[in-house]
């Protein structure tokens, strides 16, 4: 059974730092693409970044770039989203979801974790 | 960046009731869309991908349509269940792309 777990979330001030995880079982995690996504209080999805197989691929959403960095460790089956200057409108729920896809071109994402809540407020 | 629009906004209706929702893109994406479900305070579930392929252990009430611009998920025969979120998402280019969601309430 795919599980994805993810930590790390919490409340942080604005102009701060928080890194976020996401532990992953029941897939051979390598061979998946990664993805973040977020939802901010009451609000709809938003996809956040992703990553390669093998990390050699990342792309983000325009308002974190520069400041969110997306990382994986294949070897203990774990992403990462290091999150820096972070600002009130970065407060979200945030999900770690698996790509369905293998290969080099990512598709959509087959399973989701349930979700680590980042608040940014003084 | 494509934008992903959905129609209605929100829904009113009742258990039985069949249920179309759109996403419109604003540049073709081929089928490169894919449908998904959120409970309250739970994660995302997909439904559908490819625009009409039905992921597996999903009901057969849930169908996929459209191709370029135009996509439809249609719920045959709305169950208890079924009362939720539902998001589109273009996976045809970067940034990747949700709808705002339509929520499905009962009437």
């Amino acid at each position: 059974e795919v599980q994805l777990v993810e930590s790390g979330g919490g409340l942080v001030q604005p102009g701060g730092s928080l890194r976020l995880s996401c532990a992953a079982s029941g897939f051979t995690f390598s061979s998946n693409w990664m993805t973040w996504v977020r939802q901010a209080p009451g609000k709809g999805l938003e996809w956040v970044a992703n990553i390669k197989l093998d990390g050699s691929e990342k792309y983000y959403l325009d308002s974190v770039k520069g400041r969110f960095t997306i990382s994986r460790d294949n070897a203990k089956n774990s992403l990462f989203l290091q999150m820096n200057s972070l600002r009130a409108e970065d407060t979200a729920v945030y999900y770690c979801a698996r790509d369905s896809s293998s290969s080099h071109w990512s598709l959509f994402c087959d399973y989701w974790g349930q979700g680590t809540l980042v608040t940014v407020s003084s | 960046d494509i934008q992903m629009t959905q129609s209605p906004s929100t829904l009113s209706a009742s258990v039985g009731d069949r249920v179309t929702i759109t996403c419109r893109a604003s540049q073709s994406i081929s089928s490169w869309l894919a449908w998904y479900q959120q409970r309250p305070g739970k994660a995302p579930k997909l439904l559908i991908y490819e625009a009409s392929s039905l992921e597996s252990g999903v009901p057969s009430s849930f169908s996929g349509g459209g191709s370029g611009t135009e996509f439809t998920l249609t719920i045959s025969s709305l169950q208890p269940d079924d009362f939720a979120t539902y998001y589109c998402q273009q996976y045809s280019d970067y940034p990747r792309t949700f709808g705002q969601g339509t929520k499905v309430e009962i009437k």
